[in-house]
């Protein structure tokens, strides 16, 4: 079982430059979420999509826009990156919103902005 | 302000030396309280969710439990292998939206 995909794994960015992530579940779940996590900031919610055709604000939305693509893919852009968009990003899927074994995570993009 | 504080930030154990993890949490309306595991350079991993006070959660050495204010991760007789950063989150509302903690970096040396 793949779980929660993300890819890259690792970005090297220049500030202005644009990029996608992408990230995509095969265990058919409804709800999709992007966090990023800051050392000392824990994880932050940057949109969510509670499911397919719906999508949300989290937290810190600016500077980033979402597609919920299709029911399996999610994907985070940055239009114009920012130093202070370096973070780790984690993508993550649930079954429902209110589901109560919580969320299943991708291992992460590790992006700099330079 | 939903908030969740955990502490410590960071615990260093000796394999065997049992300890807890606090989360504090202020939610209004909590819907539930989760518990994951981090190990470096990969995504949080699923532990536990918990839904009222008094509700008690384990596996192998790791016990969660709940009151209307805090939650505890106590660890008994832990090893090596148990050292990873702990993160704790709070479900509040209809959102489902979860809210996590810093998350506290457990080291437990043989």
């Amino acid at each position: 079982n793949a779980g929660v995909t993300q890819t890259p794994k690792f970005q090297v960015l220049k500030t202005g430059q644009s990029m996608t992530l992408q990230c995509a579940q095969d265990m058919n779940h409804n709800s999709m979420y992007w966090y990023r996590q800051d050392p000392g900031m824990g994880l932050r919610l940057i949109y969510y999509s509670a499911s397919e055709g719906t999508t949300d604000k989290g937290e810190v939305p600016n500077g980033y826009n979402v597609s919920r693509l299709n029911k399996r893919e999610f994907s985070l852009r940055l239009e114009s990156a920012a130093p202070s968009q370096t973070s780790v990003y984690f993508c993550a899927s649930s079954e429902s919103p209110m589901a109560n074994y919580g969320y299943t995570f991708g291992s992460g993009t590790r992006l700099t902005v330079v | 302000e939903d908030q969740v504080t955990q502490s410590p930030e960071a615990l260093r154990l000796q394999e065997g030396e049992s300890s807890s993890l606090n989360c504090s949490y202020t939610v209004s309306g909590l819907r539930g309280l989760f518990w994951y595991r981090q190990d470096p350079g990969k995504g949080p991993e699923f532990l536990f969710t918990l839904y009222s006070a008094g509700e008690e959660k384990e596996k192998e050495r790791l016990k969660a439990t709940l009151t209307k204010k805090e939650s505890f991760l106590h660890i008994t007789a832990p090893k090596p292998e148990d050292s990873a950063t702990y993160l704790c989150a709070v479900q509040a509302g209809n959102t489902g939206k979860l809210i996590f903690g810093q998350g506290t970096t457990l080291q437990v040396k043989p």
